[in-house]
């Protein structure tokens, strides 16, 4: 089946720096790439649209510029959360819809840990 | 706004039990329903996804109905085993994703 890659898995940074996590669909092209946060025991929540080569579609309350998004290619991804604080500490989910827009795959996500 | 609803929040069983767990949602303009299991710490394991044309939807041991006019899911774990605790979500594909709020499943040996 189709893979969706992550990219660090867990990371672990100092607050006021800024970190980049990668998502890869490695079998598919994907036109729309989601990115998802989850809280300790609660569930996923939408953070962004992207499609390749536009701007992202953020969800209400979602800091566009400290949740920097770019979709460059039709394969990749990436989330960068810039001056990072400890309440961004979280699981961040990434998910690729394929070009038929019928499928959608999820990512094994990445751990952020902000000190 | 869609919004989808697990019930029980969370769910102890002795090994061997079936169980239900029920989803709903709100809207019942959707694509698909999809189960996902999520194990602690770990990302999402795809189970059973349900078209919206379909009504149900078997893989071993699971199975998930929907009901789509009613809004409601539900995913039948048959003769449960340890190996079964994990968190379950439901979630319901329009535009995007809508994610229920999860069952945590515990199967006591």
């Amino acid at each position: 089946g189709a893979v969706v890659s992550q990219h660090p898995s867990w990371v672990i940074c100092k607050s006021g720096t800024s970190v980049k996590i990668e998502c890869r669909s490695l079998d598919f092209q994907a036109t729309t790439m989601f990115w998802y946060r989850q809280f300790p025991k609660q569930s996923l929540m939408l953070m962004a649209t992207s499609n390749e080569g536009s701007k992202a579609t953020y969800e209400q309350g979602v800091e566009k510029d400290k949740f920097l998004i770019n979709h460059a290619s039709l394969t990749l991804s990436t989330l960068t959360v810039t001056s990072a604080h400890p309440e961004d500490s979280s699981f961040y989910i990434c998910s690729a819809r394929d070009l038929t827009g019928r499928e959608q795959y999820f990512g094994p996500g990445t751990r952020l840990t902000v000190t | 706004k869609q919004e989808v609803t697990q019930i029980p929040a969370a769910l102890s069983v002795p090994e061997g039990e079936n169980l239900v767990l029920n989803c709903s949602f709100t809207d019942s303009a959707i694509y698909n329903l999809q189960w996902f299991r999520q194990d602690p710490g770990k990302g999402l394991t795809s189970l059973l996804l349900i078209q919206s044309s379909q009504r149900e939807q078997t893989s071993g041991r699971l199975n998930a109905s929907l009901d789509k006019s009613s809004g409601r899911s539900t995913l039948y774990i048959a003769a449960s085993q340890p190996g079964d605790s994990a968190t379950y979500l439901c979630a319901v594909r329009g535009n995007q994703f809508y994610f229920g709020t999860g069952t945590s499943l515990t199967v006591i040996p």
